[in-house]
């Protein structure tokens, strides 16, 4: 059984461009939520999909975005990329009946602003 | 105060020792508690999770969770030096809510 694949692995983005990440969740997992790493706040949650719909919101600037598509794979994306982006973000997908108690990782996506 | 507290460490142990990592919180709301083992260059993998106060026991690890003085441990016995990582605590309010997260303790067992 496939793991949660996160594309691309590592991406270097200039000030001010914007950029969109992949997650690709196990397969029968509807619910994708995403994490952003940095070694100073650690995991800070970003939003949670479900059914292509935004179940719940974390508190960063609108700048960052998500969506779900039919098949349960979600992107996010970040405009105006600021230095202070730069980290590892991070998927985890969950089945509706374990939720959040048996959520699985992909291995990431770092992203490094200059 | 943030929701959940975690030493960073790093902490370092000889194989073999008893390795006993920590996590406080504040939230009274917080009624599961996970824990992750992340290796470096990877992503977070689920060890265990439990729900109710009491012990959980899986393998060489032990989750132990106690409601009342918002407090929850994880154990691991027999250490290895392959059991080296960041080890990270989460917790939610609800199946569905946002797993907090503690910073992660940085483990290095050293044969």
């Amino acid at each position: 059984k496939a793991g949660v694949t996160q594309t691309p692995r590592y991406l270097i983005k200039t000030r001010g461009q914007q950029v969109t990440l992949s997650c690709s969740p196990i397969s029968g997992h509807r619910s994708v939520s995403w994490y952003q790493q940095t070694p100073g706040q650690g995991l800070q949650f970003l939003f949670e999909y479900f059914s292509e719909t935004q179940r719940n919101k974390g508190n960063f600037p609108g700048r960052f975005s998500g969506r779900q598509f039919s098949n349960s794979r979600s992107e996010m994306n970040v405009s105006t990329l600021e230095l202070g982006d730069s980290a590892l973000y991070l998927c985890a997908s969950s089945r509706r009946t374990e939720g959040n108690t048996e959520a699985f990782f992909g291995q990431g996506t770092r992203l490094t602003v200059v | 105060q943030k929701e959940v507290e975690q030493d960073p460490g790093p902490l370092s142990v000889p194989e073999g020792a008893i390795v006993s990592l920590n996590c406080t919180y504040s939230n009274s709301a917080f009624q599961y508690f996970m824990w992750y083992r992340q290796y470096s260059r990877k992503g977070p993998e689920l060890l265990m999770y439990t729900y109710s106060s009491g012990n959980k026991e899986d393998g060489r690890f032990t989750a132990q969770v106690d409601k009342s003085s918002k407090y929850i441990s994880l154990f691991i016995r027999d250490s290895q030096p392959s059991d080296s990582a960041t080890y990270l605590c989460a917790m939610i309010s609800g199946r569905n809510t946002p797993l907090v997260f503690g910073k992660g303790t940085r483990l290095s067992v050293i044969a």
